[in-house]
């Protein structure tokens, strides 16, 4: 019953590095997306995917890119991390109407 | 303007204690209401949703919706120091979209 499941859970980049955040879900929902989260900003869209096949830009999708790889997993990728970037990436699947199943996030350090 | 206002807080309160936390929207088409609550360093659960007006009640939970004030207000009963957490209300089905609009967050403490 593992829900989603994100990994890493912590990662420390120095600026310029590349990473891929991880997001997979065992619910056979349709829609995935991901988020970041600051303190005072709260939850902001960075990108989604409605089914598996598609991808659209959110709030914030300056600096990242995304893949739906199949109906399971959703991958974020810094092609070049900036200290800008630090925060909390959440990713969250969703069968509809916006009821959210959230991972437990990957706190992100860029130096 | 936000679309969705929610007070940050920190509201600290008893146990025991009976707890209001409200957002306010600007979006008149929103048509699902969401409260979502987020313990500390863990992703948000969707904890209680009601669809268009009314009240909803769950244990010591309950959601309201006030469509013809654009507020909504989840109440806790008998508040325990487990309950303290971050609420974040959420909205929907505005202009077709279900993608939801998400207010900041309030932050609940609950001291025994």
């Amino acid at each position: 019953n593992a829900g989603v499941t994100q990994t890493p859970k912590f990662q420390v980049l120095k600026t310029g590095q590349s990473m891929t955040l991880q997001c997979a879900q065992d619910m056979n929902h349709n829609s995935m997306y991901w988020y970041r989260q600051d303190p005072g900003m709260g939850l902001r869209l960075i990108y989604y995917s409605a089914s598996e096949g598609t991808t659209d830009k959110g709030e914030v999708p300056n600096g990242y890119n995304v893949s739906r790889l199949n109906k399971r997993e959703f991958s974020l990728r810094l092609e070049s991390a900036a200290p800008s970037q630090t925060s909390v990436y959440f990713c969250a699947s969703s069968a509809g109407q916006g009821f959210y199943t959230f991972g437990s996030g990957t706190r992100l350090t860029v130096v | 303007q936000k679309e969705v206002e929610q007070d940050p807080g920190p509201l600290s309160v008893p146990e025991g204690a009976i707890v209001s936390l409200n957002c306010t929207y600007s979006n008149s088409a929103f048509q699902y209401f969401m409260w979502y609550r987020q313990y500390s360093r863990k992703g948000p659960e969707l904890l209680m949703y009601t669809y268009s007006s009314g009240n909803k009640e769950d244990g010591r939970f309950t959601a309201q919706v006030d469509k013809s004030s654009k507020y909504i207000s989840l109440f806790i009963r008998d508040s325990q120091p487990s309950d303290s957490a971050t609420y974040l209300c959420a909205m929907s089905g505005g202009g077709g979209s279900y993608i939801p609009t998400f207010g900041r967050g309030t932050s609940l403490i609950v001291h025994p």
